[in-house]
């Protein structure tokens, strides 16, 4: 079975300064994608980044980049130059290659002081 | 630029009402999906449909039932509802084809639903 574990319930971060946010995952599958998605107080769930198992540099997509360490089982997303409007809900997910089911983890919701 | 719509975007119930939260899509996605929200628990995976005719089970599938007629929409439906299905509803739909695949996921606004 798959599992995504984010142990950061919260956390607090400076505007214009970087954070990381935690993910480790589980699964005994070789080829799989791990993902981010932001939720805004809004609701909406939005994609950010994501990484296959294969890739061998690490995905970036502007401000986000996914620091993914295979050996370590984590895929942790790192923002740089942090934004009020960066304040939200993150969540990773997993999806194995042979299943189309995403699975989420339960979330670390983000605010970024002025 | 409809992308995903769900309806209705609040609802109460009662315990043992039935109710049918509405799904539609129109970027022509073969996959669609549902996640219940609750907190500290993030989102789990109801029921989930790869095509028309085709739908399987997620992670909490009891107590839900869907089919997928079309392309486009692909219903919940809450026989018998209970307290315990007191959630945010998101349905979400995307391509299966392609490196990204079904992970890179276009979600509704959710529906709030309440059961008394």
């Amino acid at each position: 079975a798959q599992k995504i574990t984010q142990t950061q319930p919260g956390m607090f971060v400076q505007e214009k300064e970087a954070v990381t946010l935690d993910c480790t995952y589980d699964t005994s599958d070789q080829s799989y994608g791990l993902f981010w998605y932001k939720q805004p107080s809004s609701g909406e769930m939005i994609f950010l980044i994501y990484q296959g198992s294969y890739d061998e540099q690490n995905a970036t997509e502007g401000r986000y980049s996914l620091n993914f360490q295979k050996a370590r089982k984590s895929a942790n997303l790192v923002i740089s130059a942090s934004q009020l409007g960066d304040s939200a809900m993150y969540f990773c997910a997993m999806r194995v290659d042979s299943s189309y089911k995403l699975i989420f983890g339960s979330g670390t919701r983000l605010l970024v002081r002025p | 630029n409809a992308g995903v719509t769900q309806t209705p975007k609040f609802q109460v119930l009662k315990t043992g009402q039935s109710m049918t939260l509405q799904c539609a899509q129109d970027m022509n996605h073969e996959y669609m999906s549902w996640y219940r929200q609750d907190p500290g628990m993030g989102l789990r995976l109801i029921h989930y449909s790869v095509g028309a005719g085709i739908t399987d089970q997620g992670e909490v599938p009891n107590g839900y039932n869907v089919s997928r007629s079309t392309t486009e929409d692909f219903p919940l439906r809450l026989l018998s509802a209970a307290p315990s299905q007191t959630s945010v509803y998101f349905c979400a739909s995307g391509s299966t084809s392609g490196r990204v695949g079904t992970g890179e996921l276009f979600f509704g606004e959710g529906s709030r639903l309440t059961v008394l």
